[in-house]
């Protein structure tokens, strides 16, 4: 059974960088599968943040793309998001969660659809 | 895509029927997700492709719908079922989601 794991610095000042990670266990990241991070301000609603498919190819958010870094580590099975010049607006449960294939017209390609299982999220303050 | 949830909160008997609404700014065929989340966890997947459940969902979670209007309905409710439900659509890239239903207990 899949089982993702999300931890980094619960606190980061505002304008460094957040720098994320992911434990994977149960199946390997390399085998297949898409692999994202997923957001939840508080009181609000989900925001897809990017992800990548197991082949490296990288999946990002138009509205976060030019501060949004995400990178995979198969040796240990873990993959990381850094998000930078962060905000009190990026304060947030971060999640990583496995996505499940879907062909996207608009993009021509197959990128994450939805999304499942996700792993138990972390909370990021953005604060000075 | 815009995904807009109904009610905000929705207060409802244990036992009795729950409708939840979904409503997407354009058409995303049937490509729409729902999610259970309950506090302090993550969500889970309850229903994909508007109507599909996912593994170990309960058959009282029925999705329908598709284009723009979709509906999560759990036929008698449970006290494991109170929680936020969210809509997601991955029609159009990027996916986004709703802001989700609070089912509370009446």
């Amino acid at each position: 059974q899949v089982q993702l794991q999300a931890s980094g610095p619960g606190l980061v000042k505002p304008s460094e960088t957040l720098s994320l990670t992911c434990a994977v266990s149960g199946y390997s990241i390399s085998n297949g599968y898409y692999w994202g991070w997923i957001r939840q301000p508080p009181g609000k609603g989900l925001e897809y943040i990017g992800g990548f498919y197991h082949t490296g190819i990288t999946y990002y958010n138009p509205s976060l793309k030019s501060r949004v870094t995400v990178s995979v580590d198969t040796s240990k099975n873990q993959f990381s998001l850094k998000l930078n010049s962060v905000t009190a607006a990026d304060t947030a449960v971060y999640y990583c969660a496995r996505g499940l294939g879907h062909y996207y017209y608009d993009t021509s390609d197959y990128r994450m659809g939805y999304f499942d299982p996700w792993g138990q999220g972390t909370r990021v303050t953005v604060s000075s | 895509i815009v995904t807009t949830q109904s009610p905000a909160t929705l207060s409802v008997s244990p036992g009795e029927r729950a409708t939840l609404s979904c409503r997407a700014s354009q058409s995303v065929s049937s490509n729409l997700a729902w999610y259970q989340q309950k506090p302090g966890q993550a969500p889970r997947l309850v229903i994909f492709g508007a109507s599909t459940r996912a593994t170990g969902i309960p058959a009282r979670f029925s999705g329908s719908g598709s284009g723009t209007e979709f509906t999560l309905t759990i036929s008698s409710l449970q006290s494991e079922d109170f929680a936020v439900y969210f809509c997601q659509q991955y029609n159009n890239w990027p996916p986004t989601f709703g802001q989700g239903t609070k089912l509370e207990i009446k």
